[in-house]
């Protein structure tokens, strides 16, 4: 099945620093979404982005959905230790969602 | 409390039995959905179903079969004709109307040995 490419694939960062996570698409999607997932249970709904070029934020967290539609990043700011998880990016053309591989964050105090 | 519900939290079986893992909303989605996550990938979809008594594959089906017979509920069951059962298995549902997201469970995470 499909998947999106999503890097860095982990990141080791320190309390306070920014964060940038990037994922691309050989194929154009409508929308793009990012999640956090926390170990052992779902994934949770951080941004949705519905139009080409569209930035949006959501506290520390801002995403963009990229103009040619087959990318998307997520940064985050000032982060903290609660920020610690998987984040996926989705692409959705249909009904489908397609998942990226996931990019695990660690931040140390 | 309205929301989507995966029973059980864990799950073992003996290899060669059918399991069937349980998802129920009460937030009145039209569509759910199943995939399954291994350690260090995304999700990727078995199955999904948008209205009462239909459904269709996703990209991993082989070995899985589902039913809606309520709106409510969406139950997948792991035969004994999947090679490689274990994993951890979400449930998810949406509401059919524009620029809405889907909801997960908590998942369930399956053994087999």
């Amino acid at each position: 099945g499909q998947q999106l490419n999503q890097s860095p694939q982990s990141m080791f960062i320190q309390e306070g620093e920014d964060v940038s996570m990037n994922c691309t698409s050989s194929s154009i999607f409508n929308t793009w979404l990012w999640y956090k997932q926390d170990p052992g249970e779902g994934p949770v709904l951080l941004i949705a982005l519905y139009k080409a070029g569209e930035l949006t934020s959501n506290g520390r967290l801002t995403a963009q959905f990229g103009i040619t539609r087959k990318d998307s990043f997520l940064n985050i700011s000032a982060s903290i230790p609660s920020d610690v998880g998987i984040y996926f990016c989705a692409g959705r053309s249909t009904d489908k969602l397609i998942f990226g591989t996931g990019t695990r964050l660690q931040v140390f105090p | 409390d309205g929301g989507i519900t995966q029973s059980p939290k864990y799950l073992f079986r003996k290899e060669g039995q059918n399991v069937t893992l349980s998802c129920e909303q009460n937030l009145n989605h039209d569509a759910m959905y199943w995939y399954r996550q291994d350690p260090g990938q995304g999700l990727r979809l078995i199955y999904y179903s948008q209205i009462v008594n239909d459904f269709q594959k996703g990209d991993i089906a082989e070995g899985y079969s589902v039913s809606r017979e309520k709106k409510e509920s969406f139950p997948l069951t792991v035969t004994s004709a999947q090679k490689n059962p274990t994993a951890f298995y979400l449930c998810a549902s949406r509401p059919l109307r524009e620029n809405t997201e889907a909801f997960f469970g908590q998942g369930t995470r399956l053994t087999v040995v």
